[in-house]
């Protein structure tokens, strides 16, 4: 049971050019998001799905795209960076049953754009 | 969606008690209270929920108010390695739209 996986670690883009992050979870959960983290700073929810083929906006959206085709994967999309979106991007999934069911996060892509 | 309120930083020193208070005074009657760690370079990790009242496991207590508009995480006899970030989620118990605060900066000095 690997939990949350996030691919790839580390990344440099140059600007303007796209890339997709993954994130893949094992554990049947419903509900999966994506957060970046600046330096110094707390998490900023940038988009979230409640399940297979739905998405929402989170907090801080616009530069990102997302799908959910499979309810094990949660893809991560920036058309054309910037350096904006330089930052630590997390992952993270919940099993929607209430009470006792914590939110499990993968270790993060650190993002540089150059 | 619960707003909450943190410290930004707080400073202890190794064996002592440390309590870290949360407000949400917009907290609704699905919300529950989480909290985690979150340590440099990682992402965050779970430490304790709870609905109201007490709530106590094996690395910390979570003390919630009749009124749940806060919370206050205690961590007993902290040591160096406490040293983190401690965020205080507010959440629809079946999910949804999770917002963090900014966290709370411990620093435990020896």
């Amino acid at each position: 049971n690997a939990g949350v996986t996030q691919t790839p670690k580390f990344r440099v883009l140059k600007t303007g050019q796209s890339m997709t992050l993954l994130c893949a979870q094992d554990m049947n959960h419903e509900y999966m998001y994506w957060y970046r983290q600046d330096p110094g700073m707390g998490l900023r929810l940038i988009h979230y799905s409640v399940g297979e083929g739905t998405t929402a906006k989170g907090e801080v959206p616009d530069g990102y795209n997302v799908s959910r085709l499979k309810k094990q994967n949660f893809l991560l999309g920036l058309e054309s960076a910037a350096p904006s979106q330089t930052s630590v991007y997390f992952c993270a999934s919940i099993h929607a049953t209430g009470l006792d069911s914590p939110l499990h996060f993968g270790n993060g892509t650190r993002l540089t754009v150059t | 969606l619960a707003k909450t309120t943190q410290p930004i930083s707080m400073d202890s020193y190794e064996g002592q008690e440390v309590n870290i208070t949360c407000s949400h005074n917009n907290i609704a009657t699905n919300d529950y209270i989480t909290w985690y760690q979150q340590f440099p370079s990682q992402g965050p990790r779970f430490i304790i929920q709870g609905y109201k009242t007490k709530v106590t496991n094996e690395v910390a207590s979570l003390f919630i108010p009749a009124d749940r508009k806060s919370s206050t995480l205690s961590l007993p006899r902290v040591s160096l390695s406490d040293t983190a970030v401690y965020y205080c989620l507010v959440g629809d118990m079946w999910g949804g739209k999770l917002i963090f605060g900014q966290g709370t900066e411990l620093s435990v000095k020896p």
